[in-house]
């Protein structure tokens, strides 16, 4: 089976300016999750969608939105860019949901300048 | 609140001498735990978790970790470590299975020769 894959994998943006990634899960998933990862913030958890659905969403500010496709492609919109949102950007898949055996995506490395 | 302490966000071995990397926990419930591994520009890779049956978890790559619940601990060791183990490490923390992960701020670990 392949992995998850994420487009694209390197993203430079100006601030203000807005950004779509996207998240293909392993195939026969309908979980994905999303992650911010920062040196000084660490993983923290963005949200997760399930048969599309959004089942859970961390503490981040409504400039960070998502959504889940019929075919659990996901993808993540962030507006109104800040120069704090430069980060890896890591999807997860699983096949029930939640944290059982959640398979990361390579990520999407965003710098905001 | 659940939350994940990671003591030591640095540690260094010998290849052959024991890894152990510690992890401490906060739970108000019975907790999913998990152990990822993520090497340089790539995603996490899940080594181990915990969800409520045997202490004592056997993951990937001859690692291991002891759920104590007396201790809140949950720390991860290899009995031989090798070159290829160097790579940043993450405890995770879940109160339910369809609930959002909490990471732990990471430990890397450097082999020595």
């Amino acid at each position: 089976k392949a992995g998850v894959t994420q487009t694209p994998r390197y993203l430079i943006k100006t601030r203000g300016q807005q950004v779509t990634l996207s998240c293909s899960p392993i195939s026969g998933h309908r979980s994905v999750s999303w992650y911010q990862q920062t040196p000084g913030q660490g993983l923290q958890f963005l949200f997760e969608y399930f048969s599309e659905t959004q089942r859970n969403k961390g503490n981040f500010p409504g400039r960070f939105s998502g959504r889940q496709f019929s075919n659990s492609r996901s993808e993540m919109n962030v507006s109104t860019l800040e120069l704090g949102d430069s980060a890896l950007y890591l999807c997860a898949s699983s096949d029930t949901g939640g944290p059982y055996e959640q398979y990361f995506g390579p990520g999407t490395r965003l710098t905001v300048t | 609140a659940q939350s994940v302490t990671q003591l030591g966000s640095h540690v260094s071995v010998s290849e052959g001498a024991l890894v152990l990397l510690r992890c401490n926990y906060s739970s108000s419930v019975p907790p999913y735990l998990f152990w990822y591994v993520q090497y340089p520009n790539q995603g996490l890779q899940l080594l181990l978790k915990y969800t409520s049956a045997a202490t004592l978890v056997k993951g990937i790559n001859g690692f291991e970790a002891e759920f104590k619940k007396s201790e809140t601990s949950f720390h991860l060791t290899k009995p031989s470590a090798h070159m290829s183990d160097a790579a940043e490490y993450f405890c995770a923390v879940s109160e339910s299975s369809a609930s959002k992960i909490i990471f732990g701020s990471g430990t890397r670990l450097s082999i020595r020769p």
